[in-house]
């Protein structure tokens, strides 16, 4: 069964800078897809970024990009010049060939000072 | 317009009741789920249906019946609610069952609370 870790609970970072959130998986798969959510405090879950796993350049999303290391099964998020409305719990999906589900990561709750 | 809709968005009740959360899409995809939010934020999947079919049905009680009526509907029935009932349940959907590569558009979430 695939796993996904994200070992950081917690994060915070100042307005206007970087942070990169961190998120590991375990598969034997050699084809799947990696979702970065976001969930507000509205509870919504929102798609900031997928990535497959054939494709060997980092996906980006405006100030959102992705640094996968496929051999290490690594797949960071990084946000440039955050704002105040990144703030929000952040998951790491990862999605296989058994069936159409996710796996998701415990979550990442970022807080954005002014 | 709402892509994903449930209701309701909060839903208290006692133990004992049977209860049940709706799900509408208007995205015109195939493929509906169910998944479970427990209040260490942890996600996971409960249920996955293709053109009103089950899919996936992972390890969860048999009080829990999701019903498709059509494929833009798929609602959860809970029978006999538990104290561990209480989480926040995801609606979603995706277009069709290419596996993981079908981008899955959440709902808001019901906040269901057994006392």
């Amino acid at each position: 069964a695939q796993t996904v870790t994200q070992s950081q609970p917690e994060m915070s970072v100042q307005e206007a800078e970087t942070v990169t959130l961190s998120c590991t998986y375990d598969t034997s798969e050699s084809d799947y897809y990696l979702f970065w959510y976001k969930q507000p405090p509205s509870r919504q879950m929102i798609l900031v970024i997928r990535q497959e796993a054939y494709k060997q350049q980092n996906a980006t999303e405006n100030r959102f990009s992705v640094n996968f290391q496929k051999a290490a099964k690594s797949f960071s998020l990084k946000i440039s010049d955050s704002q105040l409305g990144d703030a929000a719990m952040y998951f790491c999906a990862y999605g296989g060939n058994a069936g159409n589900m996710l796996t998701f990561g415990g979550g990442t709750r970022l807080m954005v000072k002014p | 317009d709402t892509a994903v809709s449930q209701t309701p968005k909060y839903l208290v009740t006692q133990m004992g009741n049977d209860k049940s959360i709706k799900c509408e899409q208007n995205l015109g995809h195939d493929t509906m789920y169910w998944y479970k939010q427990d209040s260490k934020k942890f996600l996971k999947i409960m249920f996955s249906y293709n053109n009103k079919e089950l899919i996936i049905n992972e390890t969860v009680p048999n009080r829990f019946s999701p019903k498709s009526p059509d494929k833009a509907h798929l609602n959860l029935h809970i029978n006999s609610l538990e104290l561990g009932d209480s989480a926040v349940y995801f609606c979603a959907s995706s277009q069709g069952l290419a596996g993981a590569e079908e981008t899955q558009y959440f709902g808001p979430g019901t906040r269901l609370l057994v006392l």
